[in-house]
């Protein structure tokens, strides 16, 4: 089956740093990406779909200016947390559609933050 | 907007036998599509099943089966002969069939299953 490649599998960084999460479709095409974010023993909730060479669709409540989406090729979108803060501490997982519309997920990122 | 309601937060199963998980939706959609997803302690999301809504048979995958009640607006999933590797928190996912939403999924807030031996 398709392959999504997502890291760093886990960060820890300081408050007020950024960090960058990177998500790649390794055998296929990805036109739409998608990033969700979830809190312990918590639901899976959309953040923000990402199109390639287009601005992100952010869901409501999300900060597009804490949250930066960049989906620059058909193959890898990035997510960067600009300064984090300990309530961004979270597991954000990417995911990819296929052009067959077939959905393959990421192993998602822990990032908590001093 | 489409809501997914899983009302079983945790469930406990016997290996070997059968247990079913509930899940029920609203849309004012006519087309769409409908997913169970395994994600196991690893947090690797696993897809079980998916359900194409404009089709009437249910859905098998060896032995996970959905009974998808289309004007109920249930679908839930049925795991047969269950294994300890069963063990996971699953969610039940709904898309919408038109490119607006980019097929995102809408997640239930999930169950927790355990298989015991």
């Amino acid at each position: 089956g398709a392959v999504v490649s997502q890291h760093p599998s886990r960060v820890i960084c300081k408050s007020g740093t950024s960090v960058k999460i990177e998500c790649r479709s390794l055998d296929f095409q990805a036109t739409t990406m998608f990033w969700y974010r979830q809190f312990p023993k918590q639901s899976l909730m959309l953040m923000a779909t990402s199109n390639e060479g287009s601005k992100a669709t952010y869901e409501q409540g999300v900060e597009k200016d804490k949250f930066l989406i960049n989906h620059a090729s058909l193959t890898l979108s990035t997510l960067t947390v600009t300064s984090a803060h300990p309530e961004d501490s979270s597991f954000y997982i990417c995911s990819a559609r296929t052009g067959s519309e077939k959905l393959f997920f990421g192993s998602g990122t822990q990032l908590s933050v001093l | 907007a489409q809501t997914v309601t899983q009302s079983q937060p945790e469930m406990s199963v016997q290996e070997a036998e059968t247990v079913t998980l509930s899940c029920t939706y609203d849309t004012s959609e006519n087309n769409y599509y409908l997913f169970w997803y395994k994600q196991p302690p690893s947090r690797q999301m696993i897809l079980v099943i998916r359900q194409e809504a404009y089709k009437q048979q249910n859905a098998t995958e060896n032995r996970f089966s959905v009974n998808f009640q289309k004007a109920a607006k249930s679908f839930s999933l049925k795991i047969s002969d269950s294994q300890l590797g069963d063990t996971a928190m699953y969610f039940c996912a709904f898309s919408p069939s038109n490119s607006n939403s980019g097929y995102a999924l809408n997640f239930g807030k999930g169950t927790s299953l355990l298989v015991t031996p």
